[in-house]
């Protein structure tokens, strides 16, 4: 089945840029969807189709998706976006969605 | 708005079955063009996608769970069920239902439950 990969962790300090990956065998030919989820929370859709925001979402969310990864970027990071990240695509050679392993940011 | 509830047996004994509901409420289940779907999460684990279903009534699952799930709709009720046969230890998790957000091709999840816990033990 098809596999998605995420870095366990990524830090960033207040203000700077955070970039999540998420890697799979021709993903740029997929549609990639990011999901945060604080902790005791239910997951938040923060990006979806590659690169479209849900309302409500801040600009500071934005996503690309080509070749073998897509990206999650967060820009101006701020200390609530500290949670787990994961991304997901629907496989369609097994009918099913895949999760990646998901992401820890730690705002420093 | 759309919310959604999830509702069942927070202890389920090993071999039984698990028996979720999620009820939507602020919205007409059967109108648009959504699929509804179940996910869980063991504790400090990932997502794992259950399955989903559509107002047609049509399923998807996930390929490793598909010999013991069952997602059914309740239009009546404003409702979708999750059945889960055969548990074990390994079915501990918190569930989640969610539903995809409104396109031809299902994208995101876009609303999402609060989540209940359901414990396997005898």
């Amino acid at each position: 089945s098809y596999v998605l990969t995420q870095p366990p962790s990524v830090s960033v300090a207040p203000g700077q840029t955070a970039r999540i990956t998420c890697g799979g065998n021709n993903i740029g030919s997929k549609s990639v969807h990011w999901y945060q989820q604080k902790p005791g929370q239910a997951p938040v859709l923060v990006v979806y189709d590659d690169s479209d925001r849900p309302s409500g979402i801040p600009e500071r969310f934005s996503g690309s998706n080509s070749g073998n990864t897509a990206t999650l970027t967060i820009s101006r990071v701020e200390a609530g976006d500290e949670a787990d990240y994961y991304c997901q695509v629907w496989d369609s050679s097994s009918d099913q969605e895949v999760f990646g392993g998901g992401t820890k940011l730690t705002v420093l | 708005q759309v919310q959604l509830q999830e509702s069942g047996p927070g202890l389920v004994k090993p071999s039984q079955t698990l028996s979720l509901t999620c009820t939507v409420s602020g919205g007409s289940i059967s109108s648009g063009s959504y699929y509804w779907s179940w996910i869980r999460q063991p504790a400090g684990k990932g997502l794992e996608w259950i399955g989903r279903i559509y107002t047609s009534g049509s399923t998807n699952y996930n390929p490793s769970l598909k010999s013991r799930v069952t997602i059914s709709v309740d239009t009546s009720k404003n409702q979708f069920s999750l059945k889960l046969s055969s548990v074990t230890a390994a079915d501990t998790a918190v569930y989640y239902c969610a539903r995809y957000m409104p396109a031809a091709i299902p994208a995101g999840m876009d609303v999402w439950g609060q989540g209940t816990t359901v414990t396997v033990s005898s």
